[in-house]
């Protein structure tokens, strides 16, 4: 069974760029999380897709978009980069169910925005 | 709103117990976490809690839960190195979703 896993590690982008990050989730999950962690401090959740439609929104702005595909995996999308968009962003899948759903988080991505 | 509130950092020397608190703000949530996050990795769920317990034993980890103050708390007994690390409290808020708080830095010195 593989983990989360989330790609690229690492990148930098200029402001006003576009950029797209990556995750593959944990093999048997169908629920995808992103979470924007700034530095010295927690994360913040970015928004939620399950079976391929957004279930959950926190409070970004609409220029963070994202997607899901049948094999569950997600990319999140950021347009417009602004310099407050440089963060670590994480990823985590699990299996929606109605009981407590454990979060398995990936690495993160760190971005870094010039 | 939600707001998780934890304190910053704390110093413990290897042997003694730790204790990191926390204060949440929704007394809807049906589950309380402890996450660690070592130096560039993402975040492993150390223990959890179900709203409606106080208490929450496993192996080196206490949880302990007051609903009526909103305080959670982890106990990490016999502390090593290894533990050093961030720790953050969570609520579920819905939807699977989690609201952090910032982060308790744990430092251990040998």
């Amino acid at each position: 069974e593989t983990g989360v896993t989330q790609s690229p590690t690492h990148l930098i982008k200029t402001r006003g760029q576009q950029v797209t990050l990556r995750c593959s989730s944990q093999s048997g999950h169908n629920t995808v999380s992103w979470y924007q962690q700034a530095l010295g401090q927690g994360p913040q959740f970015i928004f939620q897709y399950y079976r391929e439609e957004e279930n959950g929104r926190g409070n970004f702005p609409p220029r963070f978009s994202g997607l899901q595909f049948p094999n569950y995996s997600s990319e999140l999308n950021v347009n417009a980069l602004e310099l407050d968009d440089s963060a670590l962003y994480l990823c985590a899948s699990s299996l929606y169910t109605s009981v407590m759903d454990e979060q398995f988080f990936g690495p993160g991505t760190r971005l870094t925005v010039l | 709103g939600e707001d998780v509130e934890q304190s910053l950092f704390l110093s413990v020397r290897e042997g003694d117990s730790s204790v990191i608190n926390c204060t949440y703000t929704d007394s809807s949530s049906t589950y309380l976490y402890w996450y660690k996050q070592e130096p560039g990795a993402g975040l492993q769920l150390l223990t959890y809690i179900f709203s409606n317990m106080d208490m929450k034993q496993d192996q080196r980890l206490t949880v302990l839960l007051n609903k009526k103050d909103k305080h959670l708390s982890l106990r990490i007994a016999d502390t090593q190195t290894g533990d050093s690390a961030i720790y953050f409290c969570a609520e579920d808020s819905g939807y699977s979703t989690l609201t952090f708080g910032k982060g308790t830095m744990l430092l251990v010195s040998p």
